[in-house]
């Protein structure tokens, strides 16, 4: 069984769009991330939710959204998409209360035309 | 804010031969973790090593071993026997504690392995 799973792998869609990206783990982790890689490789944390808190990096535009339905998913939701957002995410999640190390999930490589 | 550096944009190591990856990190906590992770072609995040600061011992895990001088910020990755399998881009990450786990990662290493 997958611990983190993301969906879609891949996803090509045009300037202007709005799309979103779903992320499950099965690890019963209290908290979950996304993370944006850029085309230069760059890592960088976007959100942090734990069901109590949401900790979103200041450096992220307000048209990206996280929404959690349930505590094992943290769906990424993009407004507005604009050629700067290709990049590949990475959904995440750990248990913080035991500091357990993050486990990623398979990435998103969103392409944006 | 803390900044973690890798300086080598790239590394090269023979199979069987031992190769240190450099990272180094700054931040003003006391508490905090540290770790690389590595990531091959097939885009998946793998963890290879983790540090608890708090620990003066250096984690090793197999073939992989860190050299974690808390004084200096530094946290290095030894990687012994190296294997075809060891190619990939390996990042270094820093987490403080008690700030829900949020990783900032270095700039990340690619390392090739000749056969």
């Amino acid at each position: 069984d997958t611990a983190v799973s993301q969906t879609p792998k891949y996803l090509v869609t045009q300037m202007g769009n709005d799309k979103s990206i779903k992320c499950e783990q099965n690890l019963g982790h209290d908290t979950m991330y996304w993370y944006k890689q850029d085309s230069k490789k760059f890592l960088k944390i976007m959100f942090s939710y734990n069901n109590k808190e949401l900790i979103i990096n200041e450096t992220v535009p307000n048209r990206f959204s996280p929404k959690s339905p349930d505590k094992a998913h943290l769906n990424l939701h993009i407004n507005s998409l604009e050629l700067g957002d290709s990049a590949v995410y990475f959904c995440a999640s750990s248990q913080v209360s035991r500091n357990t190390e993050a486990f990623f999930g398979q990435g998103t490589r969103l392409t944006v035309v | 804010a803390q900044t973690v550096t890798q300086s080598q944009p790239e590394m090269s190591v023979q199979e069987a031969e031992t190769v240190t990856l450099s990272c180094t990190y700054d931040t003003s906590e006391s508490d905090y973790y540290l770790f690389w992770y590595k990531q091959p072609p097939s885009r998946q995040m793998i963890l290879v090593i983790r540090q608890e600061a708090y620990k003066q011992q250096n984690a090793t895990e197999n073939r992989f071993s860190v050299n974690f001088q808390k004084a200096a910020k530094s946290f290095s990755l030894k990687i012994s026997d190296s294997q075809l399998g060891d190619a990939a881009m390996y990042f270094c990450a820093y987490a403080q504690n008690n700030a829900g786990n949020m990783l900032t990662f270095g700039g990340g290493t690619r390392l090739m392995v000749k056969p």
